[in-house]
């Protein structure tokens, strides 16, 4: 059981937006704001989307966006593209000495 | 661009040491980022194993931190794992990743991984 808690799956039509949740506690993602999100297409490297809740990489479309409220945080997809179908992970930095804990990923899928 | 390459034996029997090297081009690990590792058991999320700073400072996961090492080679730029007394538990894509320079928590670059199977 992952510390994060994500949905398995969500799915959306192109040009759609989406969002998917991550909920942690207020040791983890409640106490900072230090939410990364990741996209991981199988077989290749992740990439790293979203840091601090809401910051995007040099590179990454603005399509994505990220939000915190509370123990919960968000990341919106919109306009969504083929591309976009990969799986996606959250992850926070915590007070406890497991130092970053990540979600159990979701699997987008484009309809 | 940074580039991180995994490499490793694919099969560990029960009980013995998994190794592991991550080869970074594109970049220096004598830098500001601390390297760490990142596995995932077959149908189970991400799970931070540990960091290392070029100059041989760790930190582990309490989880896991009395059966691993970690080591840092700068003449070859890379850096390495080592799980001992290893299980079928242990059986996942073990990730080599980047920590950012602000926040070592953030994984700004990560090889593709590579599948370790524990089985005899």
């Amino acid at each position: 059981q992952s510390a994060l808690t994500q949905p398995a799956s969500v799915s959306g039509s192109p040009g759609q937006s989406i969002t998917i949740s991550c909920t942690g506690t207020s040791s983890d993602v409640g106490a900072y704001n230090y939410v990364s999100w990741y996209q991981h297409h199988p077989g290749n490297a992740p990439k790293l989307m979203i840091y601090e809740v809401s910051n995007r990489p040099s590179g990454v479309s603005n399509r994505f966006s990220g939000s915190k409220s509370g123990d919960t945080a968000s990341l919106t997809i919109s306009g969504l593209q083929a591309e976009d179908e990969a799986d996606y992970y959250c992850s926070s930095y915590t007070t406890s000495s497991t130092h970053v804990v990540f979600g159990g990923g979701t699997k987008l899928t484009v309809l | 661009q940074v580039q991180l390459q995994e490499s490793g034996p694919g099969l560990v029997k029960p009980s013995g040491t998994l190794s592991l090297t991550c080869a970074v081009s594109g970049g220096s690990i004598v830098s500001f980022n601390w390297w760490s590792w990142v596995r995932q058991p077959p149908g189970k999320g991400l799970e931070w194993i540990g960091e290392i700073y070029h100059s041989g400072s760790t930190n582990y996961n309490p989880s896991l931190k009395s059966r691993v090492t970690m080591s840092a080679d700068k003449s070859k730029n890379q850096f390495s794992l080592s799980l001992r007394s290893v299980t079928a538990a242990d059986t996942a894509v073990y990730y080599c990743a980047r920590g950012s320079e602000t926040s070592t928590w953030i994984f700004d670059y990560w090889g593709q991984g590579t599948l370790i199977t524990v089985s005899s």
